[in-house]
């Protein structure tokens, strides 16, 4: 069955420390691959996607993720947390081929941002 | 990147009423829309998906006759939940994707969200 793991509910970090979100999937090919950040009360902005190529993806506000096929894994780092990145954050994953199929999204982590 | 737009954000209403979601692409043509519900604390559950003229496809549990969905034209997705209880109560989020642009790696592009409360 296709689905997402996000092993991790809730993640604490101080202010300047740096973050690694995991995520891991079951799915029967590739697929394609995004983080999703959503700030209470609000929709998804897209942080990052991979479909394909370098297995390294830069997102926007410093967030990186890497593909690693052998662990079916898409963890989200970055180097330097700030108090705005608190939030809820979520993984999803796509079929690579099939247009119009709906995202599977993991269960989310909540990231909290200590000073 | 493309903008879908949600509206209303916040709805009140008193149980027994229908209340509306809509959600429009506004620069590009959504042939496809999906729309989700999120209980707090929780992920994203795919309500159903929609194409452009073509009746929904409701996922297991979800019941049509409550959650009405409309997707006349290529910029434009309804909800309608019906008779709603307290218990419809929730984050409701649309998405919407272009067979086009997915060729072009895409993404699903989301709306803001709607919190519905039903009192």
């Amino acid at each position: 069955a296709q689905s997402v793991t996000q092993p991790d509910i809730h993640i604490t970090v101080s202010e300047g420390a740096s973050l690694e979100l995991r995520c891991n999937y079951s799915y029967g090919a590739t697929p394609y691959l995004f983080w999703y950040v959503q700030s209470p009360g609000q929709g998804l902005q897209l942080l990052l996607k991979y479909f394909s190529g370098d297995t390294l993806v830069q997102g926007i506000k410093g967030f990186e993720a890497e593909f690693k096929r052998s662990q079916s894994s898409f963890n989200l780092r970055k180097p330097s947390v700030h108090w705005s990145d608190a939030a809820e954050y979520f993984c999803a994953v796509g079929p690579p081929t099939q247009a119009g199929t709906a995202l599977i999204f993991g269960k989310g982590t909540t990231l909290s941002v200590s000073s | 990147g493309a903008v879908v737009s949600q509206h209303p954000s916040r709805v009140i209403c008193k149980s027994g009423t229908s209340v509306k979601i809509e959600c429009r692409s506004l620069d590009f043509q959504a042939t496809t829309m999906f729309w989700y519900r999120q209980f707090p604390k929780q992920s994203l559950m795919l309500m159903a998906t929609s194409n452009e003229g073509s009746k929904a496809t409701y996922e297991q549990g979800v019941e049509k006759d409550k959650f009405l969905i409309n997707h006349a034209s290529l910029t434009l997705s309804t909800l309608t939940v019906t008779s709603a209880h307290p218990e419809d109560s929730s984050f409701y989020i649309c998405s919407a994707s272009s067979s086009n642009t997915f060729l072009m790696n895409t993404e699903a592009f989301f709306g803001q969200g709607t919190r519905l409360t039903v009192v």
